[in-house]
């Protein structure tokens, strides 16, 4: 099966400093690459798609200057939190889509934790 | 304009069946998901329906009935650590999932 990474999957950081979360597809090539956003009890918020070489699409209500996504390969995106503060602690997803199927699959997820 | 639902929380015994159930409006539909999510890890993926009926796979199954805008989700034989939330979410005109709030299912021994 198509296998997604994360990286880290834990990090801990001081208020305003930024961190970057990398997002592989290991055995596959994702033309669209999700990132997702979920504090504890509450659904999947997506928070942007990305396609390879192209600017990312952000949901409504999500800061794209905040929230760096770069989606530089077909195996690699990246989702950058610049100045990070304690509300945006979170468990942040990414998912990976192969054009031709509707799946998405989930990488293991980067728990972040912003003191 | 689009909208799902499912149960917040249900309890089931070890051994049992449960079926959890999704209702959802949407205007433009490419089929249907269930995920299941344990506490502190990402959703891994249990079953997708674009056709309606029955889809069986071990111990899961998932059924579909788009003229409802229905689907559930058969858990057999329960196991502890069936012990989990299950997330359904429909794929929308745009491909884009569309997502539930989950249910939380609770097993009992």
């Amino acid at each position: 099966g198509a296998v997604v990474s994360q990286h880290p999957s834990r990090v801990i950081c001081k208020s305003g400093t930024s961190v970057k979360i990398e997002c592989r597809s290991l055995d596959f090539q994702a033309t669209t690459m999700f990132w997702y956003r979920q504090f504890p009890k509450k659904s999947l918020m997506l928070m942007a798609t990305s396609n390879e070489g192209s600017k990312a699409t952000y949901e409504q209500g999500v800061e794209k200057d905040k929230f760096l996504i770069n989606h530089a390969s077909l195996t690699l995106s990246t989702l950058t939190v610049t100045s990070a503060h304690p509300e945006d602690s979170s468990f942040y997803i990414c998912s990976a889509r192969i054009a031709e199927y509707n799946e998405q699959f989930f990488g293991p997820g980067t728990r972040l934790t912003v003191l | 304009g689009q909208n799902i639902d499912q149960p917040t929380e249900m309890t089931a015994t070890e051994g049992a069946i449960v079926q959890i159930n999704c209702t959802y409006q949407t205007s433009g539909f490419n089929g249907l998901f269930w995920y299941q999510q344990h506490a502190g890890e990402a959703p891994t993926f249990l079953s997708y329906n674009v056709l309606d009926g029955l889809e069986e796979k071990g111990r899961f199954s998932s059924f579909l009935s788009r003229s409802k805008g229905y689907s559930y989700l058969l858990l057999k034989e329960l196991q502890m650590k069936d012990s989990a939330s299950y997330l359904c979410a429909f794929l929308d005109s745009n491909y884009q999932l569309i997502w539930g709030a989950g249910t939380k299912l609770i097993i009992k021994p």
